[in-house]
């Protein structure tokens, strides 16, 4: 158990539909990570955000959105789902941004989107 | 880090070592790392480098060529349980204080008795 809580774990819906995916960091982190894993692409950053603010940003879809709220729970929200959406949603946190020690990132145990 | 290369597949057998290389061309290089992630799993942490040289930890050791942009991990005494992708990643400085961790698309490993 790596003390990140994604949820839901796994979610079904319908193409043009809007979902909501939540992660809740290891206590402490202030760092949280959205990465999307799909079968031929392996694990993609989307987004990143330290302390309620964006840090970097990946190959995040202008369909897809996220935030870090003030208890350092972060959601991602994707909307407009089109099929090639489904994949693998992970989020992963950190203590730092990635500057101290090996600032390791600990990863959630993903949420898997299927659209139809 | 961009262009991470590393094979899609390995097999190897059970007692062995195998070794899994990885290449990757980056700007603001900040160090690699390794990580194992079984089907369906998530990924979990084996090792890091930002320094030339060897790295051990038990079975597992890493190895980095900051002049060459060249890693691999090696595995020893391979047991099946070590069936898994191993993703290589490389961490930039993006600047302003900011890192970023990009994964190559990992090498699926096979472990036969």
């Amino acid at each position: 158990d790596s003390g990140v809580t994604q949820t839901p774990k796994h979610l079904i819906t319908a193409t043009g539909q809007r979902v909501t995916l939540r992660c809740s960091p290891r206590s402490g982190d202030l760092s949280v990570y959205w990465y999307q894993q799909s079968l031929d692409q392996g694990l993609q950053f989307l987004i990143q955000y330290y302390n309620g603010e964006e840090r970097a940003k990946g190959n995040i879809l202008e369909r897809f959105s996220a935030q870090q709220f003030p208890d350092l729970h972060s959601e991602l929200n994707l909307s407009s789902l089109e099929l090639g959406d489904s994949a693998l949603y992970f989020c992963a946190s950190s203590v730092h941004t990635g500057v101290a020690g090996s600032g390791e990132l600990f990863f959630g145990e993903g949420s898997r989107l299927t659209v139809l | 880090g961009q262009n991470i290369d590393q094979p899609t597949e390995m097999t190897a057998t059970e007692g062995a070592i195998v070794q899994i290389n990885c290449t990757y061309q980056t700007s603001g290089f900040n160090g690699l790392f390794w990580y194992q992630q079984h089907a369906g799993e998530a990924p979990t942490f084996l090792s890091y480098n930002v320094l030339d040289g060897l790295e051990e930890k038990g079975r597992f050791s890493s190895f980095l060529s900051r002049s060459k942009g060249y890693s691999y991990l090696l595995l020893k005494e391979l047991q099946m349980k070590d069936s898994a992708s191993y993703l290589c990643a490389v961490r930039d400085h993006t600047g302003a204080g900011s890192y970023q961790l990009t994964f190559g698309k990992g090498t699926k490993l096979s472990v036969i008795p």
